[in-house]
């Protein structure tokens, strides 16, 4: 079945450095949707960018991710961390006309000063 | 975008009881999903729940151990039914956008300690 692995565990970064966040993905399926989602503590986790088309940048809020389909890969960038940027970061997959929504384990980014 | 109310927001049981989560939408959706996620940990997906239709539940979740309930397209109960400490999590209710790529939308989460 589909499934989607991340950079596992705990980030740390210094503020002003810059954030990368892997994602790679599984799934049988040639037009998959990757989305990365954000989960804030004591927030309900919610959509921070998504994507379905190959080889094409997306942006949202300073964060940006682009989807290759060669390389099963959604990796979610920002080139300079900030403090409030310290989350749980989702990568997720879904595929058209799949009703399955796949969530990587979470990637925890903690940005100190 | 869908807006999500969960209630309640928090709760503490003793082992043995149940309690019931309710969840509920701003607009019709189609589907709900309910998610188990432990401290800092994956979000889990526990079942799929369509109107009038039994829920479809994952692999580690049971319809005797949590059933689900969903009368109509905006309101979905979750039940835990004979709860454990080992069910102290937050459940997240959560429906999709089938108009915004699936986009997923999450209710606020039901805080849950089990003594």
């Amino acid at each position: 079945g589909d499934s989607v692995t991340q950079t596992e565990g705990l980030v740390t970064l210094t503020e002003g450095l810059p954030v990368m966040l892997n994602c790679t993905y599984q799934t049988i399926y040639s037009n998959p949707f990757l989305f990365w989602y954000v989960h804030y503590l004591n927030e309900s986790p919610r959509l921070l960018l998504k994507s379905s088309t190959d080889n094409k940048r997306t942006e949202h809020q300073g964060f940006h991710a682009t989807l290759h389909k060669s390389s099963s890969s959604f990796h979610l960038q920002k080139s300079s961390a900030q403090l409030s940027d310290s989350a749980l970061y989702y990568c997720a997959l879904t595929n058209t006309g799949n009703y399955k929504y796949v969530f990587g384990a979470g990637t925890r980014l903690k940005v100190i000063a | 975008s869908v807006l999500l109310y969960q209630k309640p927001n928090r709760d503490i049981c003793q082992s043995g009881t149940s309690l019931k989560i309710q969840c509920v939408a701003d607009s019709q959706v189609v589907s709900m999903f309910w998610y188990q996620q432990f401290q800092e940990q994956s979000l889990m997906l526990m079942a799929t729940a369509n109107e009038g239709s039994e829920a479809t539940y994952e692999s580690g979740f049971t319809k005797d151990k949590f059933p689900i309930s969903r009368p109509n397209l905006t309101f979905s109960t979750l039940t835990v039914n004979n709860a454990r400490p080992g069910d102290s999590s937050i459940y997240f209710c959560s429906s999709r956008d089938r108009d915004l790529q699936d986009t997923q939308y999450f209710g606020p989460g039901t805080r849950l300690l089990v003594l």
